[in-house]
């Protein structure tokens, strides 16, 4: 069964950093793209913060999405990471990660993590 | 303000048939095609349809979805207790050079 084993909660002070973890199950990490997107309580909708080519590692993140986020890779551990630095109130939400087959679509979710940015 | 325009909700009786739209422009809608996702409070969302109405293996066929110009809209028939969800459409914007979401659509079965 393939899935996207997502690692727990975390709770941060402005300022700080977090990194977040998408193990994928049942299929091989390089073998599809990554994407990342998050939802902000009480916002409208899902932001899709970008993707990473699993096979080259090149990223590629959307606009407003530049400089604080990283993705990253772990083949060995089957694992794609968020790293999110200088942490702002506004980005409390939660992180999804999820397969891209396509550019335009994901076809597998992991089932989020939430990140609370408070002091 | 979401790119892609939604209605905050729809609600139907169970077996009634809902549809609900999806907003965009030119730049979106109009040149590529609009994916459609499930969002469940606690769970992993779940792709419904994507590149012109294809359904993932899994989702019944009671899910459909009609594109004209730049709106497009997800049907669902047979409504279920079930389909009780938040749905989202998405599609990549030529202008953003990126994937774009829309607001969100509430769907109540009553």
């Amino acid at each position: 069964q393939e899935q996207l084993v997502q690692s727990g909660s975390e709770l941060k002070r402005p300022g700080a950093s977090v990194k977040v973890s998408c193990k994928t199950s049942g299929y091989t990490l390089t073998r599809y793209a990554m994407n990342w997107v998050r939802q902000a309580p009480g916002q409208q909708g899902p932001e899709w913060i970008g993707w990473i080519n699993t096979n080259s590692g090149k990223p590629t993140y959307a606009q407003g999405f530049t400089g604080r986020f990283v993705f990253s890779l772990d083949t060995s551990l089957s694992t794609a990471f968020l790293q999110i630095s200088s942490l702002k109130a506004e980005d409390t939400a939660v992180y999804y990660c999820a397969r891209g087959p396509s550019y335009y679509y994901m076809d597998l979710w992991g089932s989020g993590t939430t990140v609370t940015v408070s002091s | 303000q979401s790119v892609l325009t939604q209605p905050p909700s729809v609600s139907g009786t169970p077996g009634q048939r809902v549809i609900m739209s999806c907003s965009g422009s030119s730049s979106n809608i109009g040149s590529n095609t609009v994916n459609w996702y499930q969002f469940l409070p606690g769970t992993a969302p779940k792709l419904l349809i994507y590149s012109d109405n294809q359904r993932p293996s899994g989702v019944p066929d009671r899910f459909s979805e009609s594109k004209s110009g730049t709106s497009a809209s997800l049907a669902i028939s047979g409504l279920q207790s079930e389909d009780e969800a938040d749905y989202y459409c998405a599609v990549w914007d030529d202008s953003l050079n990126g994937l774009v979401f829309g607001g969100g659509t509430k769907l109540t079965v009553l």
